[in-house]
């Protein structure tokens, strides 16, 4: 069974400062992604990479950055958070086009 | 860039009655995926359709994939209590990239 993994399940951080959420996965998947959910808008892709320190914009990347240093480990960066990052937050990795395995999703609320 | 429209947002069905998602994309597809989402879950991946007029069942759900590549649909036979939570479609477009565009979802309550 693939298992992908994220850091903290709920996070609670005030605006402005600097958030990191990791995601790691035990499938040797090539590609890994970070997604927001909010009601109504359904996933929508902040940033996804196909490869170790490659990375590639999604639909909303302003605001964030991503950082994939090893295979298995995709982080997303929030540099100064914003209340409007208010969110949940899942990653998700897969092989080519294949089907997309999601973690657990981070539930981050910024104050 | 590509868009995937999901109706209907919500539906609200009593157990038994059946059930039908509709996907609509604004070009066409390399393949489609469907996945389900139950309250306080995450998405989890139900299927894949990959070929032009593609029908694919799983028990009580078919999942159909347009002529045309450029729609699909997912239907519930008979709803259980089981079955709630949010189905959301999801496309490829190809050309290269890895990325997956989703609807919007279509949230699912069954009434017992």
């Amino acid at each position: 069974d693939v298992k992908v993994t994220q850091s903290s399940r709920y996070l609670v951080k005030r605006t402005g400062e600097k958030v990191f959420l990791e995601c790691v996965q035990d499938m040797d998947h090539e590609n890994m992604f970070w997604y927001r959910q909010d009601p109504g808008l359904g996933l929508r892709l902040i940033y996804f990479s196909y490869d170790v320190k490659m990375k590639e914009k999604g639909d909303i990347p302003e605001g964030y950055s991503v950082s994939r240093e090893k295979k298995e480990r995709f982080s997303l960066i929030l540099e100064s958070a914003s209340t409007n990052q208010t969110s949940m937050y899942l990653c998700a990795t897969s092989v080519l086009l294949d089907t997309q395995y999601f973690g657990p999703g981070t539930r981050l609320t910024v104050l | 860039g590509q868009q995937v429209m999901q109706i209907p947002q919500y539906q609200h069905v009593q157990e038994g009655e059946d059930f039908t998602t509709y996907c609509n994309s604004s070009t066409t597809l390399s393949n489609i995926q469907w996945y389900k989402q139950r309250p306080g879950g995450h998405p989890v991946f139900l299927i894949q359709l990959v070929k032009s007029g593609e029908v694919k069942k799983q028990k009580r759900l078919t999942f159909q994939f347009g002529e045309a590549k450029k729609n699909s649909s997912l239907h519930i036979t008979a709803t259980q209590t089981t079955d709630v939570g949010t189905y959301f479609c999801a496309g490829f477009s190809g050309a290269g990239s890895y990325q997956l565009t989703f609807g919007k979802g279509t949230k699912l309550s069954v009434i017992p």
